[in-house]
């Protein structure tokens, strides 16, 4: 089945920089790659989503790479904001079947 | 917007007792899924069903089972349950292929 690999496990910036975060997948018929942000006490929720036939997608400070080839999509956001601070988690789906990161843990200092 | 509701918020078992794990959806969708959410492990997928009745193993099935009689439930049933199932249980949902899950807010359970 399709194994998604995620780096890093934390990261810190300060208000104001940018944040990547990458995730590698294993299986090429992959065709669907969100994106979700976890805040304490609360599922998961969708940011931004990307699909095979796409190589960039952006929305406001957030935008999602994807390299086919390599197998491997990024989240970036820009000018970070403390309230960007949370667990955030890739997934990639194929068919019915969608798995996931093992999460970012970001952390936004003001 | 589309509302996943889990029953319990926390819910402590003890060893060896059956756990009920409810989720009710309100938007009609077909798909539904019970994940698993342990540290450094992200979401784990327990089970999935893409109609009533019917079910698939995700990746880490071991005891645990499931039941859709409606479209709208689905349970999670952990047969006998064990320390080593003290999680969070996330369910969640979509109606297509490729489009996007919408999560209940997580049931933690704590197996004594």
């Amino acid at each position: 089945g399709e194994n998604v690999e995620q780096h890093p496990s934390t990261l810190s910036v300060q208000e104001g920089d940018s944040a990547v975060i990458k995730c590698t997948y294993s299986d090429s018929a992959s065709n669907y790659f969100p994106w979700y942000k976890q805040e304490l006490g609360k599922g998961p929720q969708l940011i931004i989503d990307i699909r095979s036939n796409v190589g960039e997608k952006k929305d406001q400070r957030i935008a999602v790479t994807l390299n086919k080839t390599a197998k491997h999509f990024s989240l970036h956001i820009t000018e970070t904001q403390p309230e960007d601070s949370a667990v955030y988690f890739c997934a990639a789906s194929i068919n019915n079947d969608m798995r996931f990161g093992a999460g970012t843990r970001l952390t936004v200092k003001p | 917007d589309v509302k996943v509701t889990q029953s319990s918020r926390y819910l402590v078992k003890r060893t060896g007792e059956k756990v009920f794990l409810e989720c009710v959806q309100d938007m009609d969708h077909e798909n539904m899924f019970w994940y698993r959410q342990d540290p450094g492990l992200g979401l784990r997928l327990i089970y999935f069903s893409y109609d009533v009745k019917m079910k698939e193993k995700g990746d880490i099935p071991e005891g645990y089972s499931v039941s859709r009689e409606k479209k709208e439930r689905f349970s999670l049933i952990l047969e006998s349950a064990s320390t080593n199932q003290t999680s969070m249980y996330l369910c969640a949902t979509n109606n297509m292929v490729g489009t996007e899950a919408f999560f209940g807010q997580g049931t933690r359970l704590t197996v004594v």
